[in-house]
């Protein structure tokens, strides 16, 4: 079956430290991973797009990571401000069409604390 | 920067009662989808569209749900006949291409049915 777990479900962190947001999926075929941020009562917004051969991708202060052999991808995010806190969602796509083939995982909710 | 806009933002309607959603893409994009979020649930997606016709569905999108594109801006999707069960968050994602390219949402219209 086609799943995407995330892990932890929730996180409590303090503000200026680092975190890392765990992804597994038992999704075949595999096309891509992508890792989103979800404000609170927004859209998620797109932060890393990573192909089968990619093994890290970074966008500012967020490295997301991926092993397609283990089929594990991380989120990690350094230096950690108080607008990250937010719900943090995997998805990984079995193909190069978008709809059914996106697989969503329920998220993790971090919250950043000064 | 262009991005996805939703009207309303916010939706009350009794059971059995029409809504239409309506959405303005990226104007140069060409793929257009509709994805729900029910309150602590994970997104799921309902429809594509492309060229003037739905490219897939899933199983949600029932014969209660349509998508239209007016005109060259709006992409609106209909619920004939509500549900209780329909209230939840309803994004408008649209995207250049398939594949590894990006999917921006919406800030998404929040549904309430009574």
């Amino acid at each position: 079956k086609n799943q995407v777990e995330q892990s932890p479900q929730s996180l409590i962190i303090l503000e200026g430290k680092n975190c890392t947001l765990q992804c597994n999926y038992t999704v075949s075929p595999f096309s891509n991973l992508r890792w989103y941020k979800q404000d609170t009562g927004r859209g998620p917004v797109s932060l890393t797009i990573m192909t089968f051969s990619e093994n890290t991708k970074s966008n500012g202060r967020y490295t997301a990571t991926l092993d397609a052999d283990t089929k594990q991808s991380s989120l990690h995010i350094t230096a950690s401000q108080l607008s990250d806190s937010a719900s943090y969602i995997c998805v990984v796509n079995r193909s190069n069409q978008a709809g059914t083939a996106l697989i969503f995982g329920k998220g993790t909710t971090l919250s950043v604390s000064s | 920067e262009p991005e996805v806009t939703q009207t309303p933002s916010h939706q009350v309607t009794q059971m059995g009662q029409e809504v239409i959603l309506r959405c303005v893409p990226i104007s140069n994009h060409l793929y257009f989808y509709w994805y729900r979020q029910i309150l602590g649930q994970k997104v799921e997606f309902l429809v594509s569209f492309y060229n003037n016709e739905i490219s897939e569905k899933s199983e949600i999108f029932d014969d209660q749900f349509s998508v239209e594109r007016p005109d060259g801006s709006n992409f609106t999707l209909k619920i004939r006949s509500t549900k209780l069960e329909d209230s939840a968050m309803y994004f408008c994602a649209s995207a250049r291409g398939l594949s590894s390219y990006e999917q921006y949402f919406g800030p998404g219209t929040r549904l309430t049915v009574t």
